[in-house]
């Protein structure tokens, strides 16, 4: 069964660093796109980036500049970091694992419990 | 890249609900649909415009042609009470985009 355990600091003060990491268990995902989403309280949800097996990673426009996507296939996790936080910055954040191109329509999308991160002085 | 979607869309029991995503020319992209109950992660329910995860019921179906995109769900049920989010790969700046969520009441 997979799932995916994601940690982290709850409560930053604002120009901290956030830092989140998500470990996958229950198999190989090689072929998956490993990425960060975050959902502002009441509000929609937001990309936040994506990394590929290969290192290779996309971010949103509007957060790239302080953020950094990161893995460790060695321990199947994979970690943000997001630089100088505001409260604009408080989100529950989400890690998730897609194979983009599944063969099948089984398995192959799987997301974290969550973790909610406050910025507050 | 912008897409668009209502902020909430009612009907009753046993109609059939349409959730719209604008966007430029977003027939050209490939959209996929989220399902978020209240306090709940997201849940993938139709990927590449029309296909459906194993264990996502038929009632569920999705189109893409022009400037819209649409998630139909058929023979809407209690159940299907949720947020609904609209996303694609912006090729442009090569990253993800959600729209902003549209609340499905069930009367």
């Amino acid at each position: 069964q997979v799932q995916l355990q994601q940690w982290g600091a709850g409560l930053l003060k604002p120009s901290e660093t956030l830092s989140l990491t998500c470990a996958v268990y229950g198999g190989s995902f090689s072929d998956f796109y490993w990425s960060w989403i975050r959902q502002p309280p009441g509000k929609g949800l937001e990309w936040i980036g994506e990394i590929t097996h290969s290192g290779s990673t996309n971010y949103n426009p509007s957060l790239k500049s302080r953020v950094t996507i990161s893995e460790d296939t060695s321990k199947n996790q994979f970690s943000l970091k997001l630089n100088s936080v505001t409260a604009a910055d408080t989100a529950l954040y989400y890690c998730r694992i897609t194979d983009w191109y599944p063969a099948t329509p089984e398995n192959f999308d799987y997301w974290g419990q969550g973790t909610q991160v406050t910025v507050s002085s | 890249f912008v897409l668009t979607q209502p902020p909430s869309v009612s009907v009753a029991p046993g109609k059939t609900a349409r959730i719209t995503c604008g966007g430029n020319n977003i027939g050209t992209k490939s959209v996929h649909w989220y399902q978020q109950k209240p306090g709940q992660a997201p849940v993938l329910v139709l990927y590449y415009d029309s296909d459906r995860p194993s264990g996502i019921p038929e009632r569920f179906s999705g189109s893409n042609s022009g400037n819209t995109a649409t998630l139909t769900i058929s023979r809407v049920e209690a159940g299907d009470e949720a947020d609904y989010y609209c996303q694609v790969w912006d090729s442009s700046s090569d990253h993800r985009v959600f729209g902003g969520g549209t609340k499905l009441t069930v009367l």
